[in-house]
C-alpha cells in the first residue's frame, strides 16, 4: 500500500552521517509537505521531522530533513547507537485522499 | 500529557467483527482530526482511515473501504474503528493517531503528530 519509496536499509559507524531518501509523485510529495517518523524496536512510531525540515521539541538537531520536487531526504549526523530504528517518510496524497507512508528504512549502527 | 490509549484488540475468526476504541486525553480532542494507522507483523505502516473533528469528512484506504467504519464521540473524547468482514490480512497492530493542523498566512498543512501505543488484532481460524 506504500506509495513513497525508501531504501530498505542504511548503515554507518558511530559519528558518521547517514542519509535516507524518499521518492514520491506530484500528488503527494510534489503537492504537500513531508514528515518523518522514527520507530524504535517494539514501540509506536514517533514524529521526528514535520513540514519537511522542522523538528518537534526534544528531537536532537542531529536529525534534519529536506525536500525538493517529488523527493525528500532525512539526514542523521553524528550517528549514535540509539538511532538504530526504522524510519518512515509520510505525506498527504491528493489522489488517494489520505496519508501515505514510505516503505521504511532500517538504520543500523555498525 | 497528551495521550492516546487504544483498546479492543483481540483474536477473531475470518469474517468476524471487532470494534476498536481510542481514549484521548491532554488535548482538545473535539478540535482535532484523527486517524487509524496499522502495521502488519514485520511490515511497514499503513494509513487506513481519517476523520475530521466534526466527523464531517471521512476517508478510507481502499484496503478497508466498505468493511471498516471510523467514528468519534467528542463528549467522551473517544475515537472508534468498527471492523467487519475481517480477513487474515487485517492482522496488525492498530494505532490511533492525532493530526496536527497548521494554518499561517502563507501555508496550510497537517501531519500526524501523536501516536498511541497500539492494540493488536489477530484474524485467524
Amino acid at each position: 500500500q506504500s506509495v513513497l519509496t525508501q531504501p530498505p536499509s542504511a548503515s554507518g559507524t558511530p559519528g558518521q552521517r547517514v542519509t535516507i531518501s524518499c521518492s514520491g509523485s506530484s500528488s503527494d510529495i510534489g503537492s504537500h509537505h513531508v514528515h518523518w517518523y522514527q520507530q524504535l524496536p517494539g514501540t509506536a512510531p514517533k514524529l521526528l521531522i514535520y513540514r519537511n525540515d522542522l523538528r518537534p521539541s526534544g528531537v536532537p538537531d542531529r536529525f534534519s530533513g529536506s525536500k525538493s520536487g517529488t523527493s525528500a531526504s532525512l539526514a542523521i549526523s553524528g550517528l549514535r547507537s540509539e538511532d538504530e530504528a526504522y524510519y518512515y517518510c509520510a505525506a498527504w496524497d491528493d489522489s488517494l485522499r489520505g496519508h501515505v507512508f514510505g516503505t521504511g528504512t532500517r538504520v543500523s549502527v555498525l | 500529557d497528551v495521550q492516546l490509549v487504544e483498546s479492543g484488540g483481540a483474536l477473531v475468526q475470518p469474517g468476524g467483527s471487532l470494534r476498536l476504541s481510542c481514549a484521548a486525553s491532554g488535548f482538545s480532542f473535539s478540535s482535532s482530526h484523527m486517524n487509524w494507522v496499522r502495521q502488519a507483523p514485520g511490515k511497514g505502516l499503513e494509513w487506513i482511515s481519517y476523520i475530521t473533528s466534526s466527523s464531517g469528512t471521512i476517508f478510507y484506504a481502499d484496503s478497508v473501504k466498505g468493511r471498516f467504519t471510523i467514528s468519534r464521540d467528542n463528549v467522551q473524547n473517544s475515537l472508534y474503528l468498527q471492523m467487519n468482514s475481517l480477513r487474515v490480512e487485517d492482522t496488525a497492530v492498530y494505532y490511533c493517531v492525532k493530526d496536527s493542523v497548521v494554518t499561517t498566512v502563507a501555508d496550510y498543512y497537517y501531519y500526524m503528530d501523536v501516536w498511541g501505543k497500539g492494540t493488536t488484532v489477530t484474524v485467524s481460524s
